[in-house]
C-alpha cells in the first residue's frame, strides 16, 4: 500500500501562471480531500469528492480554483491565475467510508513568486 | 460552526517523560482524529476516536464527548516524538470535513 501519492512534491509558478497539482489516492478508498496549509491560517478544508462525485466544495475559492476527479484513481486541483497569496502546501486525502480515519499524502509545495 | 482548541500550544519534556496533550471542541463531534506532523513533513494519523478510549502503542487517546473534549497521552517519551500534534474534529455531524486545531508543538530533550 504506497498510500495517498501527491506530485509534484514542489511547484513554484511566476504571478499569474497555471497550477495542476495532482493526487492519487488509496486503492478501494471511495472519499477524497483537499486541504492546504499555511503559517498564518493552518489547516483549512478545500474540496471533496465521494465515489468521484463532487460533495462540498465551500472552502474553495470560487473564482481561480477547481477541483476535478475523473476516475477513482485520481484527482486534480487546478489554480488558475496563481497569486502569491495562494502560496501554501496543498494536501490531498483520502478515506473508506463514512467518517472513517483520513489519510494524507506528503503534500505539494506550491510557491507562487 | 465547530472550533478546535489544543492546550498547550507548546510542549518541552526530557526524553522518557510522559506528555498529555488536550483538545477542546465546541460542537458534538462524531469524528474526531489525532495527527502527528513532523516540521516540514506531511500529517500521519495516529489515532481517530471519536469516543471512548484508544491505545496504539505508547499512545492513549480518551474522548468524552458530552464534555467536547478529547486528550492524547503519550508515555515514555523519545526524541522521536518532537513535532507538531494535531486534533482534527468533523465541521458538523454529518460532514465529512474536518476543521483542525492549531497544534501542539511538542519538544523532547535528550
Amino acid at each position: 500500500n504506497a498510500g495517498v501519492i501527491q506530485t509534484p512534491r514542489h511547484k513554484v509558478t511566476g504571478k499569474g501562471q497555471e497550477a495542476t497539482l495532482w493526487c492519487e489516492p488509496i486503492s478501494g478508498h471511495s472519499a477524497v480531500f483537499w486541504y492546504r496549509q499555511t503559517i498564518v491560517q493552518g489547516l483549512e478544508f478545500l474540496t471533496y469528492f465521494r465515489n468521484q462525485a463532487p460533495i462540498d466544495d465551500s472552502g474553495m475559492p470560487k473564482e481561480r480554483f477547481s477541483a476535478q476527479m475523473p476516475n477513482q484513481s485520481h484527482s486534480t486541483l487546478k489554480i488558475q491565475s496563481t497569486q502569491p497569496q495562494d502560496s501554501a502546501v496543498y494536501l490531498c486525502a483520502s478515506s473508506r467510508q463514512n467518517y472513517a480515519e483520513q489519510f494524507f499524502g506528503p503534500g505539494t509545495r506550491l510557491t507562487v513568486l | 460552526g465547530q472550533q478546535v482548541q489544543q492546550s498547550p500550544a507548546s510542549l518541552v519534556l526530557q526524553e522518557g517523560e510522559n506528555a498529555e496533550l488536550q483538545c477542546n471542541f465546541s460542537s458534538t463531534a462524531t469524528q474526531l482524529q489525532w495527527f502527528y506532523q513532523s516540521p516540514g513533513g506531511s500529517l500521519v494519523s495516529l489515532l481517530s476516536n471519536p469516543s471512548g478510549t484508544k491505545h496504539t502503542g505508547r499512545l492513549t487517546s480518551t474522548t468524552v464527548t458530552k464534555e467536547r473534549r478529547s486528550s492524547l497521552h503519550i508515555s515514555s517519551s523519545q526524541t522521536t516524538d518532537s513535532g507538531t500534534y494535531l486534533c482534527a474534529i468533523d465541521r458538523s455531524s454529518g460532514s465529512w470535513q474536518l476543521i483542525f486545531g492549531s497544534g501542539t508543538q511538542l519538544t523532547v530533550m535528550p
